[in-house]
This record gives structure tokens, sequence and C-alpha cells, in this order.
């Protein structure tokens, strides 16, 4: 159980377009999804906390604007990252929450971004 | 301030050997505590969790970690280290100032199993 996925797992895009990637809980119903990025050897960097239905909530520095999410469902999070440069190539990694006072989060296996 | 941290960047052990990764933690009130293991490349796995209740802690892989409150640790344990518990672990802690329950992370600690 608690099972998270990532689409696409890596992708490769040139520098000014847009990336799409999809966080999905495939076997409960997440109330909060969380997106972070890892840069390589560092710890998980928080960018935003999404809650269904509602805007998500954005870390300290991260740009709203250039990485957008939309959490529209109980089992859909997505994260696009708007004209992406190279200094936005990284692991990104999402996580769902089962809900609860005891909250645990799992993660999905991470999409590795290279913008050109 | 609230803050965990796991002062070994890498520990290595001898395959069969027990091992230790330690975590320290600093926050206000009751700590909910999490450990997580990353493989090369991958997202994270959930190993286990204190949050009330007996100190030592059973989790996935044959790993324990026992939280020691006076001490403000929760360090992960295996009795026999096996090659393939080579991984990434991160240590974590509920941020209780955050409605979401977010957490606030340890650096990470790099066990290396040696055959």
């Amino acid at each position: 159980g608690a099972v998270v996925s990532q689409h696409p797992s890596w992708v490769i895009c040139k520098s000014g377009t847009s990336v799409k990637i999809e966080c999905r809980s495939l076997d409960f119903q997440a109330t909060t999804m969380f997106w972070y990025r890892q840069f390589p050897k560092q710890s998980l960097m928080l960018m935003a906390t999404s809650n269904e239905g509602s805007k998500a909530t954005y870390e300290q520095g991260v740009e709203k604007d250039k990485f957008l999410i939309n959490h529209a469902s109980l089992t859909l999070s997505t994260l696009t990252v708007t004209s992406a440069h190279p200094e936005d190539s990284s692991f990104y990694i999402c996580s769902a929450g089962t809900g609860g006072g005891q909250e645990t989060q799992y993660f999905g296996p991470g999409t590795r971004l290279l913008v050109l | 301030a609230q803050s965990v941290a796991q002062p070994e960047d890498q520990v290595n052990v001898a395959e069969g050997n027990p091992l230790t990764v330690k975590c320290t933690y600093s926050v206000s009130g009751n700590p909910y505590l999490f450990w997580y293991v990353q493989y090369p490349n991958r997202g994270l796995q959930f190993l286990l969790k204190y949050i009330t209740g007996d100190n030592l802690v059973k989790g996935s892989y044959g790993f324990e970690a026992e939280f020691n409150k006076s001490q403000t640790s929760f360090h992960l344990k295996k009795p026999s280290a096996l090659v393939s518990d080579s991984a990434l672990y991160f240590c974590a802690v509920r941020d209780i100032r955050r409605s979401n329950y977010q957490l606030i992370w340890g650096a990470g600690t790099k066990l290396i199993i040696k055959p």
C-alpha cells in the first residue's frame, strides 16, 4: 500500500520550454502532496505544499510563477516548470501524505530534469 | 529553532556487522520522527517512524530505531548489515509550526556496506 508514482521518470528539454511532471497516489487518497527538489549529494529541499482544491503554499525563495502546482484531485498533483532554464535541471520528487494526525509522507520515484 | 542533525556524512560497515546511523533533533514539544532510505536515482522509501509509545520502533527491511528523549536522539540500527543496505539514509522530524506536517530533513548519511 501507499504507492506514489511520478511521470516522467526523466526528461530532457530545450531552454525556454515548459515541462509538466505528474504525481499520483495509486492506492490511497492524498489530501496533501509535497514537491521537493534535490541537488546531487544533498538533502531534500521542500518547494511547495499542495492541498487538494486549493492553492499551493510555496516555500520562501521558490518562484510560484516558475513552478506551477496544481492539485486537482485527491490522487493527482502536477508540477509545471515554466520556461525552463539550465539552472532548473535537478531531481524533482513528490510525496503524498496519508492524512490524519500521524502523517507519513510516501514518495514517488522522482523525475530527473535536464534542461539544455 | 527546530532542526535535525545527522553528524556522519558516511558510515562504513562490514557485511554481517551491526550498523548504526545517528540522528539527533531539536524540537519543542513531542517529536514525530522518521527515517527514510534513498537508493541511487530513486525517490525515498519510508522505513519507520516514532510518534508515541515504545521507544524502540521496528521498521522495514529489519531496521529499527530507538527514541531517546533525554539525549534527543533517534538512531537507526540493524543487527546484521547487508550489502544491499548500502544507500543514503535521511532522518526527519515533523515541523510542529506547520499545518501540513511538513518535515525538517537531516543532511543524509551515506551508508556503505562492504562485503
